[in-house]
């Protein structure tokens, strides 16, 4: 079973729609979760993060946590073209000598159709 | 300010030669990280310094030597690389205790001839 699952896509949703990004996690513990948007050939950019049970918004962007169902969600509302791209879900692990390390999904390729 | 630098942006280097990657960051973070990631894969963990110490080597091969020369600058030297250890090498940081939000450089891209 994979850490952290998302599916690929692509999820297509045409402009100033919303659009739902799921991921589920395995490890029961984790306590941090993100969210990163990956377009091609450049670098993750943080976009969310999230902690606590339930919502968490920010500008057009909620990202939901349900730590019992293992579960965590990414909506974008009014999607632009702007918003295509590769969204990564990221759960972290404290590390013993200090740090985190990142798991990533595999990643879900959105496109914002005009 | 959420920035971290990579240099350079691109390199190519055949078998034999050495080089390396640098990696600033000016937000008092104080883990830093180095991750790979190939075409259409998520990134994967290399190495994590946290307080200028190494603190997982996630069984890459000595191929790789991270070094952390001090709290703001983390560096990759790279040596007799293979064409698979192709891909882009993404340097993060975090503040290392409480908020765990990672933030990426732009990454380097790496070409082994």
């Amino acid at each position: 079973q994979k850490e952290v699952e998302q599916n690929s896509g692509p999820l297509s949703v045409p402009e100033g729609a919303i659009a739902s990004l799921n991921c589920t996690y395995s490890d029961r513990g984790s306590q941090s979760f993100f969210w990163y948007r990956q377009y091609s050939g450049k670098s993750p950019e943080l976009i969310m993060s999230i902690y606590s049970n339930g919502d968490k918004e920010d500008g057009r962007f909620t990202a939901q946590l349900n730590k019992a169902s293992q579960y965590v969600s990414l909506l974008i509302r009014d999607s632009q073209p702007s918003d295509s791209a590769t969204y990564l879900c990221a759960v972290s692990q404290g590390l013993t000598g200090g740090g985190n390390k990142l798991t990533f999904g595999t990643g879900t390729q959105l496109k914002v159709e005009l | 300010d959420t920035e971290v630098t990579q240099t350079p942006k691109h390199l190519v280097m055949g078998m034999t030669n050495k080089k390396s990657l640098k990696c600033e960051q000016h937000m008092g973070h104080r883990a830093m990280y180095w991750y790979k990631q190939k075409a259409k894969k998520p990134p994967e963990l290399m190495f994590v310094y946290s307080y200028e110490k190494l603190s997982i080597n996630e069984s890459v091969p000595s191929r790789f030597s991270p070094e952390c020369p001090n709290s703001s600058l983390l560096n990759l030297h790279l040596h007799a690389l293979q064409p698979e250890d192709s891909a882009l090498y993404l340097c993060a940081s975090s503040p290392g205790t409480g908020r765990t939000e990672a933030f990426f450089g732009q990454g380097t891209r790496l070409t082994v001839v």
